[in-house]
């Protein structure tokens, strides 16, 4: 099994953009597609993008995904951050048999 | 609308047994693969298992396999969690969640578990 590595907290100021990094410890982040989950406290995760890079209906363009085969990463990209964009943040994977947490982003927006 | 409503939590001692239950509403229950995922107090999400939309092909994460079983009614819509030897580790809130390809779209509002003496 791999894991999916995401760096603890991030902050930023409104209006500013924030890129939250999700790494693959093993095996190719391109082989199989990762998903983000947005989470707010007290409420059930939300998906804010899909399938590398896909937002569905409703999530504002403001949201954006990547992945980075030379780093073996994948990143969600907040651009013109709003206080309601204060959440946890999660990366998911998976391969044949198995799904895969990143450990979530605490984004404070300051 | 989509709906997915869990239910079965509790207070249950280590060693114990539950079993949570999840009811679907707003599609066709019968099309898509199902899961449960948790997360312990004040900890990120854990995938514990999935079943295909027929039933026939069943997934869980390590540290459930054994002691988790999960299945589906299709002809009541619902997904069903049987856990059993729980352990103070399990504690946690237990989401149904709607699994579209590769990643889940819809989720309940979840289901608290506590293993404790």
């Amino acid at each position: 099994n791999f894991m999916l590595t995401q760096p603890h907290s991030v902050s930023e100021s409104p209006g500013k953009t924030v890129t939250i990094s999700c790494t693959r410890s093993s095996g190719s982040i391109a082989s199989n597609y990762v998903q983000w989950y947005q989470q707010r406290p007290g409420s059930a995760p939300t998906t804010v993008i899909y399938e590398d890079n896909q937002r569905p209906s409703g999530v504002p363009d403001r949201f954006s995904g990547s992945i980075d085969s030379s780093s073996n990463s994948a990143s969600l990209t907040i651009s013109g951050l709003k206080t309601e964009d204060e959440a946890d943040y999660y990366c998911q994977s998976y391969d044949s048999s198995n799904v895969v947490f990143g450990g979530g982003t605490k984004l404070t927006v300051l | 609308q989509v709906q997915l409503v869990e239910s079965g939590g509790g207070l249950v001692k280590p060693g114990g047994s539950l079993r949570l239950s999840c009811a679907a509403s707003g599609f066709t229950f019968s099309d898509y693969y199902m899961s449960w995922i948790r997360q312990a107090p004040g900890k990120g999400l854990e995938w514990v298992s999935y079943i295909s939309s027929s039933g026939s092909t069943i997934y869980y994460a390590d540290s459930v396999k054994g002691r988790f079983t999960i299945s589906r009614d299709n002809a009541k819509n619902s997904l069903y969690l049987q856990m059993n030897s729980l352990r103070a580790e399990d504690t946690a809130v237990y989401y149904c969640a709607r699994k579209n390809l590769y990643y889940f779209d819809y989720w309940g509002q979840g289901t608290l578990v506590t293993v404790s003496s």
